[in-house]
This record gives C-alpha cells, structure tokens and sequence, in this order.
C-alpha cells in the first residue's frame, strides 16, 4: 500500500498569504495525484487531478506541481474560504490511499 | 448537475448488517464507475470500495473484503453497499462518488454509520 505523507499537519496563516501544502508519497505514484478541499460538515471537493490539472470550477490561485513522490498545492493568496482541510490521493496503485491532511486556519 | 444521494446509514450492533444506497442523477449512470469511501469521526478519508460501470469489476479495501459488497442497479441510478459484520471501527460517514479513473470528481453529503452496542 502506498503511503502518502502530508506536511505540514496544520498551517496557521492569514488572508492574503500564501499557502504551500506538501504530499509526499513511499513510492512513486507518477502523476496520479489529486487533491481535495473539505469543510466542516461538507464532502471533500476535487481541486486538482492528475498532479497539476484544476477541476472545473476551481479558481486560478489553486495551483497543483510535481511528479513521483513529491508534490505541492500552492494557494496563491488565501481567501476566507480557502480555510479548511485538504487531502492529497493516488490513483497510480491499488488500493487508492489519501493522505491523512493538513488543516489551514487563520 | 451531477448528483449523488446517500441514504440508509442509522446505529447498528456490533455483528450486524446495514446495506447503503447511493442515488445519483445528472450523468448517464451507467457509463461511469462509482466509489464508495468513509470517514471515522475527526479522522480522514478512506477508500472503501469500487465498481466498474456495468458492475462486472468490484474492488476492495482489506479492512472490508470478505464483509462489504457493492454493488449497482443500473436500471435504477442506483449504487449499493451491502455491510456485514460490522464492528465498531467501522463508524464513519460513508460517501459514494463519483469515480474518473480512481479521481474522485462528485461526492454526496454522506450517510452515517454508527457501530455500537
């Protein structure tokens, strides 16, 4: 099973920062990354797919980079909305594993 | 709009069986695969299971194969998870969703399951 390691656990920053998120895999997953954006009370939404790829609808300031074991989700500057939990998952093997998440608060 | 539909979650025994089901509307049902994957209270997510779009290819979590089965009623948009021998561990909320290949690109608002005597 592939393992993914996010980093840090939690990101305390303020609005208009910007905010790097780290995904980092035990073994090589190529570029079958995603990641997702989870509120309290809410489903996760998909954000990015495929390691760099935005889903429809997600704004430009969400930004996905890397390949093999090392990835990133840069927001570009924080909104008030930007402020939840976000999960990196392969798709590269099975079974599909998601990251344990990093939390961004104000 | 695609939309998916969770229902069928409540407080169950330890040892005993509750089937999820799973409506979706929006997209043609039939032509996607779909997912299911849960959430413990204040923990992260965990894929569960998967089914290929015409219900021939199943897949499992370990920590379910042998107690879950999914399954899909194509006639009706409807996507199943049958559960046996719960136990406690298995206390989460279970979302199905809608699956690009392993990408998960639609969730429902997810159905709670509590195991608990």
């Amino acid at each position: 099973e592939i393992v993914l390691t996010q980093s840090p656990a939690t990101l305390s920053l303020s609005p208009g920062e910007r905010a790097t998120l780290s995904c980092r895999a035990s073994q090589s997953v190529s570029i079958y990354l995603a990641w997702y954006q989870q509120k309290p009370g809410q489903a996760p939404r998909l954000l990015i797919y495929d390691a760099s790829n935005r889903a429809t609808d997600i704004p430009a300031r969400f930004s996905g980079s890397g390949s093999g074991t090392d990835f990133t989700l840069t927001i570009s500057s924080l909104e008030p909305e930007d402020f939840a939990v976000y999960y990196c998952q392969q798709r590269n093997n099975w079974p599909l594993t998601f990251g344990g998440g990093t939390k961004v608060e104000i | 709009e695609v939309q998916l539909l969770e229902s069928g979650g409540g407080l169950v025994q330890p040892g005993g069986s509750l089937r999820l089901s799973c409506a979706a509307s929006g997209f043609t049902f039939s032509n996607y695969d779909l997912s299911w994957v849960r959430q413990a209270p204040g923990k992260g997510l965990e894929w569960v299971s998967g089914i290929s779009f015409g219900g021939v290819n199943t897949y499992y979590a370990d920590s379910v194969r042998g107690r879950f089965t999914i399954s899909r009623d194509n006639s009706k948009n409807t996507l199943y998870l049958q559960m046996n021998s719960l136990r406690a561990e298995d206390t989460a909320v279970y979302f199905c969703a809608h699956d690009m290949g392993g990408t998960y690109n639609r969730w429902g608002q997810g159905t709670l399951l509590t195991v608990s005597s």
